[in-house]
């Protein structure tokens, strides 16, 4: 156990539609990424937030947006979903000025029928 | 061509065997990371190098800067080990990874 939770575990529903992954760190853990894992396109970095600012962008569709909350919890949000959206999400975390060790969560897991 | 390639792309192993998993990068990096992801999808970190060589329990990663190039390498194989393995190299911020495909590692006993 990472201690990296996320909620859903999986989660069905129709293109057009909105959803939203949530992210709880390990406890301690101020910085939060966001990964997207897709069949065709494999693991891509979306987005870190640290201590609630968002720190770093990766390939974040314009669709979808972040947040990191006072209890340092996050959320990602997809809206307009289409069916490439997909995918396996991964929320990690890790210790602010540490060695660069990651933490990752089990992933949710969206299919957009 | 991928930032990050990796090979191979798939590996199977008897029980016992000695395993190399190869990575090669093109990027400028600060580190590089190791994961490992089970079948059933979650990923562990299993090492972050930004120099020379570390060892955990049966597991060794190396890196060469100047080559650009880290290996993974798994000696005494056991089916416990069958997973995707996947390098990944760190520009900039701390999770800011660029992910290769993945090494899918079966071991038979």
């Amino acid at each position: 156990d990472s201690g990296v939770t996320q909620t859903p575990k999986h989660l069905i529903t129709a293109t057009g539609q909105r959803v939203t992954l949530r992210c709880s760190p390990r406890s301690g853990d101020l910085s939060v990424y966001w990964y997207q894992q897709s069949l065709d396109q494999g693991l891509q970095f979306l987005i870190q937030y640290y201590n609630g600012e968002e720190r770093a962008k990766g390939n974040i569709l314009e669709r979808f947006s972040a947040q990191q909350f006072p209890d340092l919890h996050s959320e990602l949000n997809l809206s307009s979903l289409e069916l490439g959206d997909s995918a396996l999400y991964f929320c990690a975390s890790s210790v602010p000025l540490s060695t660069g060790e990651l933490f990752f969560g089990e992933g949710s897991r969206l299919t957009v029928l | 061509k991928n930032e990050v390639e990796q090979s191979p792309q798939n590996l199977t192993a008897q029980e016992g065997e000695f395993i190399t998993i190869n990575c090669s990068y093109s990027v400028g990096i600060s580190a590089l990371h190791w994961l490992q992801q089970h079948p059933g999808g979650g990923i562990v970190s299993l090492f972050m190098l930004s120099s020379g060589k570390k060892k955990h329990g049966r597991l060794i990663a190396t890196i060469n800067i100047q080559e650009k190039h880290s290996s993974l390498h798994i000696t005494a194989s056991h089916p416990r080990d069958s997973a995707v393995y996947i390098c990944a190299a760190r520009e900039g911020s701390q999770g800011n990874l660029i992910f290769g495909k993945g090494t899918k590692l079966s071991v038979k006993p």
